[in-house]
């Protein structure tokens, strides 16, 4: 069974501060992807990365796929009140079309 | 250009009642997923559709669940005789292809008196 894992669970951050979240695995993904969801709302899709070693920028978000397609981590450059919720990271399980979740992060960013 | 609907977005059942949950995907989407997610957990996989055929229903309990994708109309996710153990937010995600991008839904809040 393919586990994804994300640290930290809770991150409650002043706004203007710089943040990283992390997703790691002991498999390897051919993917993975990054959403955030909101209170109350489904997941949105931020980011797909598909290469060992990507980085792709999204405004003040980084993301990282590990050499070795086992990790991905998310940074945020001098976050705002706008980035709170919960961020979660997915990659299809091997052989399938299911997704495989971690738990998320759930970031709160204070004015 | 519409996203993925679901209704309805609240749900209440009393304990033995069926749940009938709806989603419709995005346009041109023939690929529908149906994810759960307990309150705060990620989310769990159920089942994979195609139009009219069911192509992996791994994550879906073996009893009281369902899962259709007719020809015409919304997917349907039936819950019959809810527990309160059902109460959860039920989410649908489509996708062009099989290999492409999952979108998601606003979801289905099911609660369970």
């Amino acid at each position: 069974t393919q586990l994804l894992e994300q640290s930290p669970q809770f991150l409650s951050i002043q706004e203007g501060e710089n943040l990283t979240v992390y997703c790691n695995s002991s498999s390897v993904f051919s993917s993975l992807q990054w959403y955030r969801q909101e209170p109350g709302e489904g997941p949105v899709l931020l980011v797909t990365v598909v290469t060992g070693g990507e980085v792709k920028k999204l405004k003040r978000l980084t993301f990282q796929f590990g050499d070795a397609r086992k990790d991905s981590s998310l940074h945020i450059t001098a976050a705002q009140p706008g980035d709170t919720g919960l961020y979660l990271c997915a990659g299809p399980s091997t052989g399938r079309r299911a997704l495989t979740f971690g738990s998320g992060t759930r970031l709160q960013v204070q004015p | 250009n519409a996203g993925v609907m679901q209704n309805p977005r609240h749900l209440v059942r009393r304990r033995g009642q069926e749940a009938r949950l709806r989603c419709s995907p995005m346009k041109g989407h023939s690929h529908v997923y149906w994810y759960r997610q307990l309150p705060e957990e990620g989310l769990k996989f159920m089942v994979y559709l195609q139009k009219e055929n069911i192509i992996d229903e791994s994550g879906m309990p073996k009893e009281r669940f369902s899962a259709e994708f007719p020809k015409e109309g919304p997917s349907i996710l039936r819950i019959q005789q809810v527990v309160r153990g059902d109460s959860a937010a039920y989410f649908c995600a489509s996708s062009l292809g099989a290999d492409n991008e999952q979108f998601f839904g606003p979801g289905t809040r099911l609660t369970v008196l």
